[in-house]
């Protein structure tokens, strides 16, 4: 348990279909992060955030939409993926910029797109 | 663009045997940090190393990083199954990982 937890674990959709991801983090934490993490390939950061603001968007396609109402919940809306958008996505917590960025990580929920 | 490269790619072991995995770049780092990956789960933070040359020991495990801040390597002396997983070394402010090492340590 390292106080990240993410919902669904697992999610199969269709390509016509809109999902979200959650995220949520217990550590006091300040930036919130989104990773992508694919067969053979190392993992990607797709956005981060930062006391709630959006500091970084990796050139995700716009079918990604983060939000993060808070400091301890951050979420992805899906919709119109594709499948090679399968993959585990991974969000992570850390304190702030400035900190040595130590991550914390949840399960991650295992997307499959149909 | 910042890469760090890891070595080796895969490591399939005996219980018992020690090993060592790499973590390269051409760049300097103000810090790196290593996280061990289990299937189905997502990554765990092990050691954060901060100075070139330093050394930290985690029970098994021992952390070093190179004295020009450009390299790091993780040994682990007398390897458990329990060790099984994906070894991830990441760039301290950059947040960017390795591919990482797939260890394998059968009984």
């Amino acid at each position: 348990e390292t106080g990240v937890t993410q919902t669904p674990r697992h999610l199969v959709m269709g390509m016509t279909n809109k999902k979200s991801l959650k995220c949520e983090q217990h550590l006091g934490h300040n930036a919130m992060y989104w990773y992508k993490q694919s067969a053979k390939k190392p993992l990607e950061l797709m956005f981060v955030y930062n006391f709630k603001e959006q500091t970084e968007n990796n050139s995700v396609p716009s079918r990604f939409s983060p939000e993060c109402p808070n400091s301890s919940h951050l979420f992805l809306h899906l919709h119109t993926l594709q499948p090679e958008d399968s993959a585990l996505y991974l969000c992570a917590s850390s304190q702030p910029q400035g900190a040595l960025y130590e991550q914390y990580f949840g399960p991650g929920t295992r997307l499959t797109v149909t | 663009t910042q890469l760090l490269e890891q070595s080796p790619q895969f490591l399939s072991i005996q219980e018992g045997e020690n090993l060592t995995v790499y973590c390269n770049s051409s760049s300097v780092f103000s810090s790196l940090q290593w996280y061990r990956q289990e299937p189905g789960e997502g990554p765990v933070l092990l050691v954060t190393v901060v100075t070139g040359g330093e050394v930290k020991k985690l029970k098994r495990l021992t952390f070093q990083f190179g004295d020009a801040r450009k390299d790091s390597s993780l040994h682990i002396t007398a390897a458990q199954p329990g060790d099984t997983g994906l070894y991830l070394c990441r760039a301290g402010t950059a947040l960017i990982f390795g591919k990482g090492t797939t260890l394998s340590v059968s009984s």
